[in-house]
């Protein structure tokens, strides 16, 4: 089955740097599109950044652009997202998701448990 | 593309009909889709395509609409289905993104 397992969340503080890890299992990862999603304590959720399949396109949220980079190995199934530059409004649970896709769109199908990503002095 | 979602809060009882409704500030055509959060879970995807049920998710969901407007109906509420449900659009290009959610609560 689909299984999706984040890593590399924890307290950190402005202005520092944090990698986030998704390893991937239970289908075939070079196939799929995939997202980072997040979720500030008690609040909604915001989508971050998507991968395409092969890597060849990556876009980003306003809200991130030019301070994180998503990527992935399909080698080793891992996605990943490079966080620079952390502001206490990164605060949130990061959730890796896996596109699901018909003839026409695609939407996240399958979803981690997230991790937790704490930005504090 | 900015989604509204309302109410905000839907406090209802066992086996009464509830109506999501998600507004979008232009046209996405039928590329919406609708997540369940219940509390200490991920989101689980359960209408995509406005109206398209995901495998496994009850009959009683039921997804409506087209363009703008679209609407998350719970036929009969269950003590389960008490969680914050958000809509997603996933039209053309990203950004992507989330309505505010409505938590339902059921009395």
């Amino acid at each position: 089955q689909v299984q999706l397992v984040e890593s590399g969340g924890g307290v950190v503080q402005p202005g520092r740097s944090l990698r986030l890890s998704c390893a991937a299992s239970g289908f075939t990862f070079s196939s799929y599109g995939m997202h980072w999603v997040r979720q500030a304590p008690g609040k909604g959720l915001e989508w971050v950044a998507l991968i395409w399949h092969d890597g060849s396109y990556k876009f980003y949220a306003d809200s991130v652009k030019g301070r994180f980079t998503i990527s992935r190995d399909n080698s080793n199934n891992t996605l990943y997202l490079d966080m620079n530059s952390l502001r206490a409004e990164d605060t949130a649970k990061y959730y890796c998701t896996r596109d699901q896709c018909t003839t026409t769109s695609c939407y996240s199908a399958y979803w981690g448990q997230g991790t937790l990503v704490t930005v504090s002095s | 593309i900015v989604l509204t979602q309302s109410p905000a809060t839907l406090s209802l009882s066992p086996g009464e009909r509830a109506t999501l409704s998600c507004r979008a500030s232009q046209s996405v055509d039928i590329y919406l889709a609708w997540y369940q959060q219940k509390p200490g879970q991920a989101p689980k995807l359960l209408i995509f395509d406005a109206s398209k049920r995901v495998t496994g998710t009850p009959a009683r969901f039921s997804g409506s609409g087209s363009g703008t407007d679209f609407t998350l109906t719970i036929s009969s509420l269950e003590t389960e289905d008490s969680a914050i449900y958000y809509c997603q659009q996933r039209s053309k290009r990203p950004p992507l993104t989330f309505g505010g959610g409505t938590k339902v609560e059921i009395k």
